[in-house]
């Protein structure tokens, strides 16, 4: 059974820092990992998806990281935003017909003026 | 294109009543699944489907809990004799035939009281 944890559950950082937020996966057969943005009471906004055959996907200040054979991803945040406040949650999907996304916990991102 | 639209955003039920939830997925999207989110934890996943057919739910209780995803209109996630600990944020999510990105909706607030 697929088991995915992020680390760190919270975190809190001055305004320009530069994060890393870590998601880990115990079954390294995936076939997509995905990382979207949550704020308090609301949906889920997609972030970045990257399939199992690529390494990294870039969008704006955000760069998503993939190592399948270790079962890691990174998402950095370059220049860190009190906008960026939420809680951000890793998913991934396993083959096997359904795709079926199993998520992390979450990490909340707290980011101050 | 109109995104996972959700219906209704808050639902309020007294113990014992029950709860219908709709989901209505993107358009050409043929695949849905539920998340239930109870506070503080991570999204849990309960039951996917496509038109017509279960295909895994295996994340629902195995009772008072039911979802359907008919050839017409919207899926529904019913719970029968709500009791408090159901209260929580229930989330849908759609994908196209052969797609495996997932796309959220904005989620169903219920409160049992």
């Amino acid at each position: 059974k697929q088991e995915v944890t992020q680390i760190p559950a919270a975190l809190s950082v001055p305004e320009g820092e530069n994060l890393v937020l870590n998601c880990s996966f115990t079954d390294s057969a995936i076939y997509n990992l995905q990382w979207f943005r949550q704020d308090p009471g609301k949906g889920l906004t997609s972030l970045l998806l990257i399939q199992s055959s690529q390494r990294e996907q870039t969008s704006g200040r955000l760069n998503a990281s993939l190592d399948k054979s270790s079962g890691r991803s990174t998402l950095y945040i370059a220049a860190s935003q009190p906008g960026d406040s939420a809680t951000y949650l890793c998913a991934v999907s396993a083959p096997g017909g359904s795709y079926i996304p199993t998520f992390g916990r979450g990490t909340s991102l707290i980011v101050h003026p | 294109n109109a995104g996972v639209m959700q219906n209704p955003r808050h639902l309020v039920r007294r113990r014992g009543q029950e709860a219908r939830l709709r989901c209505s997925p993107m358009k050409g999207h043929s695949h849905v699944y539920w998340y239930r989110q109870l506070p503080e934890e991570g999204l849990k996943f309960m039951v996917y489907l496509q038109k017509e057919n279960i295909i895994d739910e295996s994340g629902m209780p195995k009772e008072r809990f039911s979802a359907e995803f008919p050839k017409e209109g919207p899926s529904i996630l019913r719970i029968q004799q709500v009791v408090r600990g159901d209260s929580a944020a229930y989330f849908c999510a759609s994908s196209p035939i052969g797609g495996t990105e997932a796309f959220f909706g904005q989620g169903t607030r219920l409160t049992v009281v």
